[in-house]
């Protein structure tokens, strides 16, 4: 059971353009949704993150947009770059303080210069 | 890198041996996390700890006992590796709120 669907699963943006992936997530229960970049040979890392009180975060070039009665988020990585170039996971977690994280299946993103 | 150390970074080992990996951490963090990643399915959740002796079960924790003698460390063992468990295995810490991940155990079963 993928509690958290993630999609696409890999994507192509020309240097500059807009990048955004989803997620959509089932147990109303997660109150935490951060999003991580892996760059290959290396461990995710936190890159931003929403609780569900607000409806959009914005960190530099990203920004998280969460829909609550959707049960939906996004990241949007604005002017993307080729350093941008990377997997991305989304990522939920609950009320239970354990901080275990249930991941989306990730999205490949591949910016060209 | 939240001075988390996983060893060792590579093991190709035979099917029905046991392996274990280790995670080293620096900062005295109460939880540990030992998460799996394979294409398509994200990363899973196999087995965290809260404290020194007090461990619980992840999502895909069959096959996969741990161990936590010391706020330090936090051993994976795979008790008879089977080639389903072939993976690159990411060792966690969280610190306030955020998971900190390690560089990862590329571990292949053969």
């Amino acid at each position: 059971q993928q509690q958290v669907k993630q999609s696409p699963q890999s994507l192509i943006v020309q240097k500059g353009g807009i990048s955004i992936i989803n997620c959509a997530y089932e147990n109303t229960a997660f109150d935490y949704f951060p999003w991580y970049q892996q760059f290959p040979g290396k461990g995710p890392a936190l890159l931003i993150a929403i609780r569900p009180d607000v409806s959009e975060k914005k960190e530099g070039r990203f920004t998280i947009s969460f829909n609550k009665s959707a049960k939906q988020f996004s990241l949007h990585i604005m002017d993307s770059q080729p350093g941008d170039s990377a997997t991305y996971f989304c990522a939920a977690s609950g009320t239970s303080n354990t901080g275990k994280l249930i991941f989306g299946q990730g999205t490949t993103l591949q910016v060209k210069p | 890198d939240a001075g988390i150390t996983q060893s060792p970074r590579h093991k190709v080992t035979e099917t029905g041996t046991p392996v274990t990996l280790r995670c080293h951490q620096t900062e005295n963090h109460r939880y540990m996390y030992w998460y799996r990643q394979d294409p398509g399915h994200g990363l899973r959740l196999i087995h965290y700890s809260y404290g020194v002796k007090d461990t619980d079960k992840g999502e895909v924790s069959d096959g996969y006992s741990v161990s936590r003698s010391k706020t330090e460390d936090f051993l994976l063992t795979l008790e008879s590796a089977t080639s389903s468990q072939t993976s690159v295995y990411f060792c966690a810490i969280r610190k306030n709120t955020e998971a900190f991940f390690g560089q990862g155990t590329r571990l292949t079963v053969v």
